[in-house]
């Protein structure tokens, strides 16, 4: 099964409006982060947000915030406000303390189109 | 301004080369990953290191294998390219924290012809 999973593989938005990007993820692990990265046209991956396991509130980071909900083992990514920047690919990331060797599983990404 | 610096941003080799991709990072970071990306793949973790001369497998590293010499160098192999190969890397170093975020290369994209 996969461990990260991003079911929109493209999305629109209306600039100036908020959007949210879906991730579900699949852990035993009691420990984990979670990790949100843009990807423009560029290539280069942008770390945006991080939300770890045991963080009571949800992450922000100026127009990003992360909605998470641990129950359901979620954690979407919140836009607020797009830009015609945040035209890009968006990755959720999962890195489990003890299990997999502390390494990073992604998503297959969604791409965002904003629209002017 | 922290960095990952990837050798190459774009390379054409030919079926059987050796080709070597190169990852310097500048920020002391223990782990170093390369990753391959594909359209509908996402990141796929080919190998990655936690300390000098130390390396681990990722999910695909049939094909591949790495060096890590110095802390702040971590070198992709492709033996013997092949045309399925062709694809983009993508270098990553991270600490060793279970809260902290990698930091990416440009990345390589790589075509074998």
């Amino acid at each position: 099964a996969q461990k990260i999973t991003q079911t929109q593989p493209g999305m629109f938005v209306q600039e100036k409006e908020a959007v949210t990007l879906d991730c579900t993820y699949d852990t035993s692990d009691p420990s984990y982060g979670l990790f949100w990265y843009k990807q423009p046209s560029s290539g280069e991956m942008i770390f945006l947000i991080y939300q770890g396991s045991y963080d009571q509130q949800n992450a922000t980071e100026g127009r990003y915030s992360l909605n998470f909900q641990k129950a359901r083992k979620s954690a979407n990514l919140v836009i607020s406000a797009s830009q015609l920047g945040d035209s890009a690919m968006y990755f959720c990331a999962m890195r489990e303390a003890y299990t997999n060797a502390g390494k990073s599983t992604f998503g297959d990404g969604t791409t965002l189109t904003v629209k002017p | 301004d922290v960095k990952v610096t990837q050798s190459s941003r774009y390379l054409v080799k030919r079926t059987g080369e050796k080709v070597f991709l190169e990852c310097v990072q500048d920020m002391d970071h223990e782990n170093m990953f390369w990753y391959r990306q594909d359209p509908g793949l996402g990141l796929r973790l080919i190998y990655f290191s936690y300390d000098v001369k130390m390396k681990e497998k990722g999910d695909i590293p049939e094909g591949y294998s790495v060096s890590r010499e110095k802390k702040e160098r971590f070198s992709l192999i492709l033996e013997s390219a092949s045309t399925n190969q062709t694809s983009m890397y993508l270098c990553a170093s991270r600490e060793d924290r279970a809260d902290t975020e990698a930091f990416f290369g440009q990345g390589t994209r790589l075509t074998v012809v």
